[in-house]
């Protein structure tokens, strides 16, 4: 159990449009999502927190209007880059966690979506 | 906020032999400690955790050590496989409100066959 998905697993576009990530919990309900970012050999650094059903919390220095998050179920939140740029280019990263009980704090991680902005 | 240390940032092992990484973090507050192993081009595993309750915990080949007192956790890999090799974080957070993982700078574990 506790499957997390991300889709798609890899996409290239052009400077200045949009993309869309999804991040899915398949067999369990997750009451809070995460969204990562992992340059090149380095490690996760954590954008922002979602909470089904409210607005997303945002780490200092990342920038809401450009990364919008939607946790519109406890099986689901997406990630969309904004008028993305070459230097948006990363690997992302959804965790998500049950938030019940002793193992509120335990998150599982989908396997990561390589964005490559020309 | 929290602060998590990791060493060393690179470390090859002969396989069969043993392998220590070790993590400090600064918050006496947090009370939970994964790890996880990152493979290339693919989301971290968990692989092992520990709660503060504990001061041990071991899984086959893996084991974790915490030591409350010093503020610093470290992850014990034995009699090791080429499949080892990985890059491994460890991580903190606190239950108490706040969820968040802070991430150790990672460490790129190589098994030499």
């Amino acid at each position: 159990g506790a499957v997390v998905s991300q889709h798609p697993s890899r996409v290239i576009c052009k400077s200045g449009t949009s993309v869309k990530i999804e991040c899915r919990s398949l067999d369990f309900q997750a009451t809070t999502m995460f969204w990562y970012r992992q340059f090149p050999k380095q490690s996760l650094m954590l954008m922002a927190t979602s909470n089904e059903g409210s607005k997303a919390t945002y780490e200092q220095g990342v920038e809401k209007d450009k990364f919008l998050i939607n946790h519109a179920s406890l099986t689901l939140s997406t990630l969309t880059v904004t008028s993305a740029h070459p230097e948006d280019s990363s690997f992302y990263i959804c965790s998500a966690a049950r938030g019940a009980g002793g193992s509120r704090d335990e998150q599982f991680f989908g396997p990561g979506t390589r964005l490559t902005v020309l | 906020g929290e602060n998590v240390e990791q060493h060393p940032s690179t470390l090859s092992v002969q396989e069969g032999d043993s392998a220590v990484i070790k993590c400090t973090y600064s918050d006496s507050a947090s009370n939970y400690f994964p790890w996880y192993k990152q493979e290339l081009g693919k989301g971290p595993q968990l692989i092992i955790d520990i709660r503060s309750n504990v001061g041990e915990k071991k899984d086959q080949r893996i084991a974790v050590t915490l030591n409350k007192t010093a503020k610093h956790f470290s992850l014990h890999i034995t009699e090791t496989q080429p499949e080892d090799s990985a890059v491994y974080f460890c991580a903190a957070s606190s239950s108490f409100g706040n969820e968040k993982l802070t991430f150790g700078t990672g460490t790129r574990l190589t098994i030499i066959p």
